[in-house]
């Protein structure tokens, strides 16, 4: 089955630095990357999605990167912001078989003053 | 608006009880998953139904049961509960382009 793995399990830093979450994953089946935001104490919300026919896709602040040779995708979020602090997590999928997701085990993401 | 929702959204039991948590969603969505999540593990996907009495195990399905007897609703049992069954569950459906769309969780303890 599919594994994904994600880097860093934590990661610090400076209001209005940029953040970067890299993800890799094991089926070259998969073709469907969603990432989603979990606040503390709330649901995963879905915050951007890729699928494998694209490199890349941008939602202001927020894009995603995808290279399917080397089965790694990335997120990366610009100009942060206090509210960007939570717990990201980066799934994969392939069409067919339930089109199960499969999730990495979370970056906790802290924006400081 | 269409939601996700889940009760109890929390729970204390013993080990050795029968629980039942329950999800109910307005979305109209066909696929419906039940997730686990403990710290640093990320979701594990327990079960899911592609529609009513359509049932599929997940990663981690021992232990667990459920049942699908309508569209809008998908429970989940612990026929008998242990303390490392004690986590934050998550129900969930699935649209046609493929978002998960998750209910509030319920917070479980076993004791």
């Amino acid at each position: 089955g599919e594994n994904v793995e994600q880097h860093p399990s934590t990661l610090s830093v400076q209001e209005g630095d940029s953040a970067v979450i890299k993800c890799t994953y094991s089926d070259s089946a998969s073709n469907y990357f969603p990432w989603y935001k979990q606040e503390l104490g709330k649901r995963p919300q879905l915050i951007i999605d890729i699928r494998s026919n694209v490199g890349e896709k941008k939602d202001q602040r927020i894009a995603v990167t995808l290279n399917k040779t080397a089965k790694h995708f990335s997120l990366h979020i610009t100009e942060t912001q206090p509210e960007d602090s939570a717990v990201y997590f980066c799934a994969a999928s392939r069409s067919g078989g339930g089109n199960k997701l499969t999730f990495g085990t979370g970056t906790q993401l802290k924006v400081e003053l | 608006d269409a939601d996700v929702t889940q009760t109890p959204r929390n729970r204390i039991t013993k080990t050795g009880k029968r629980i039942m948590l329950e999800c109910s969603q307005t979305k109209g969505h066909d696929r419906m998953y039940w997730y686990r999540q403990d710290p640093g593990l990320g979701l594990q996907l327990i079960y899911y139904s592609f529609d009513v009495k359509d049932i599929n195990k997940g990663e981690i399905s021992d232990g667990y049961s459920v049942s699908r007897q309508a569209q809008a609703k998908f429970s989940l049992s612990l026929e008998s509960a242990i303390p490392n069954q004690t986590a934050l569950y998550f129900c969930a459906t699935k649209s046609i382009t493929g978002e998960q769309f998750f209910g509030p969780g319920t917070r479980l303890t076993v004791l």
